[in-house]
């Protein structure tokens, strides 16, 4: 049973900091990884797509890395703003049609 | 273009009643799934739907049923509801149904609470 842990549960920062969200999930066999973002009480904004024979992907700010024989996943945030506060999930598909399995996040408070 | 739609955007029933959430993906999109997420979780599957066929259904008990329609929106419904119920419904559409290559766009979600 696959099963994906994001670390740390919550974090503060503040203002200008770069900072690293790490996912872990404990079956390799993926076909990709999305990281999410969610605002309090919203549904989900799909940032990045890694499919499982890339290694990284980037839009803006945001970079997200794949080590599938390892079973991680780290997303990088350039010069935090507090726009970025929310909480980012993980989800990894393992090919079972649209079925995601997603960890329990990592609340991120970026203060001024 | 639109996104995902859900609707109703919140709900308030009581223990034992019937609910319908609705689910409109994005235009072109023909598979659709929903999703549950309890407070302070990360978000749990529960069906998949493409072209008005069950692709997939996770361990959710029988109260939990679905369908979709020829213009493949889509519908969640929940009988003899329970507190433990209560939560962020999730509806996502996808292009198609096949391997895990297509992404998934969610919905802004329906959050029912059971009193």
């Amino acid at each position: 049973k696959q099963e994906v842990t994001q670390i740390p549960a919550a974090l503060s920062v503040p203002e200008g900091e770069n900072l690293v969200l790490n996912c872990s999930f404990t079956d390799s066999a993926i076909y990709n990884l999305q990281w999410f973002r969610q605002d309090p009480g919203k549904g989900l904004t799909s940032l990045l797509l890694i499919q499982s024979s890339q290694r990284e992907q980037t839009s803006g700010r945001l970079n997200a890395s794949l080590d599938k024989s390892s079973g991680r996943s780290t997303l990088y945030i350039a010069a935090s703003q507090p726009g970025d506060s929310a909480t980012y999930l993980c989800a990894v598909n393992t090919g079972t049609a649209s079925k995601l399995t997603f960890g329990t996040g990592t609340r991120l408070q970026v203060t001024l | 273009d639109a996104g995902v739609t859900q609707s109703p955007t919140h709900l308030i029933k009581t223990r034992g009643q019937h609910v319908t959430l609705r689910c409109s993906p994005i235009s072109g999109h023909k598979s659709v799934s929903w999703y549950q997420q309890v407070l302070g979780q990360g978000p749990q599957f529960i069906f998949q739907y493409y072209e008005k066929e069950e692709r997939g259904r996770g361990n959710f008990p029988d109260r939990f049923s679905a369908r979709q329609f020829p213009n493949y929106s889509s519908e969640l419904n929940v009988n003899a509801l329970l507190l433990g119920d209560s939560a962020l419904y999730l509806c996502a559409s996808s292009l198609s149904a096949g391997t895990g290559l297509v992404a998934l766009f969610f919905g802004s979600g329906t959050q029912l609470s059971v009193l």
